[in-house]
């Protein structure tokens, strides 16, 4: 079965620091990464694929087959950045039962 | 609604007693699916709809939980015997069948079973 671990359960940085959110899965085949993002008092939402190779809000994320990874990252945080990250898995094609992993609390601080 | 509706945000009962759950999708989107947040935990998957079958009912944990989708629009995920284990948040989202893997989720129905 597969897995998403997220190591850090909090990180807590300054605001204009490098963030870097670390996410493992454990799958044999070849998985859809997603980060999923929920800010204070919303609903949970995506932030962003790993098919899409796109930039949102200065977040990117790299598939690495090899270590199994597809780590967070931002060069500069914001103090907006402060929510909870989950990173998911979906191994079915044509619908998304999305595998989460336990989340990790990000807290930029001014 | 332009957003998924979830109700009750929250229901309090007592053990043994049955829960009704329900959730409102976007308009058009063909594929529900509903989930289960235990805290500190992330989402985990419940039972996926796709129009009005269950298509994967793998995530229900034993034969107390059951759902439905009657007209391809509302569900409602149904407890019998609630357990004080049962306590968590249900999510329910919804999702275009072309953009697979684009949930958008509601707020949740936060159940606790006394």
């Amino acid at each position: 079965a597969q897995r998403v671990t997220q190591p850090e359960k909090l990180l807590s940085v300054f605001k204009g620091a490098p963030v870097e959110l670390k996410c493992n899965y454990s799958y044999s085949g070849s998985p859809e990464l997603f980060w999923y993002v929920q800010y204070s008092r919303q609903r949970l939402q995506l932030l962003l694929r790993h098919i899409s190779r796109e930039s949102i809000k200065g977040f990117t994320a790299d598939l690495n087959k090899g270590e199994t990874s597809f780590h967070l990252k931002k060069p500069f945080a914001q103090e907006e950045d402060s929510a909870m990250y989950y990173c998911a898995l979906s191994v079915n094609s044509g619908y998304s039962t999305l595998t989460f992993g336990k989340g990790t609390m990000l807290l930029v601080s001014p | 609604g332009a957003g998924v509706s979830q109700t009750p945000s929250n229901k309090v009962t007592e053990k043994g007693k049955y829960v009704e759950l329900r959730c409102d999708p976007i308009s058009g989107h063909t594929a529900l699916y509903w989930y289960r947040q235990s805290l500190g935990q992330g989402p985990e998957f419940l039972i996926y709809f796709q129009g009005t079958g269950a298509a994967d009912d793998s995530g229900l944990p034993n034969d107390r939980f059951f759902a439905v989708r009657p007209e391809g629009s509302v569900s409602t995920l149904k407890i019998q015997r609630t357990e004080r284990g049962d306590s968590a948040v249900y999510l329910c989202a919804s999702s275009h069948y072309l953009l697979s893997g684009e949930l958008f989720f509601g707020e949740g129905s936060r159940l606790t079973v006394l």
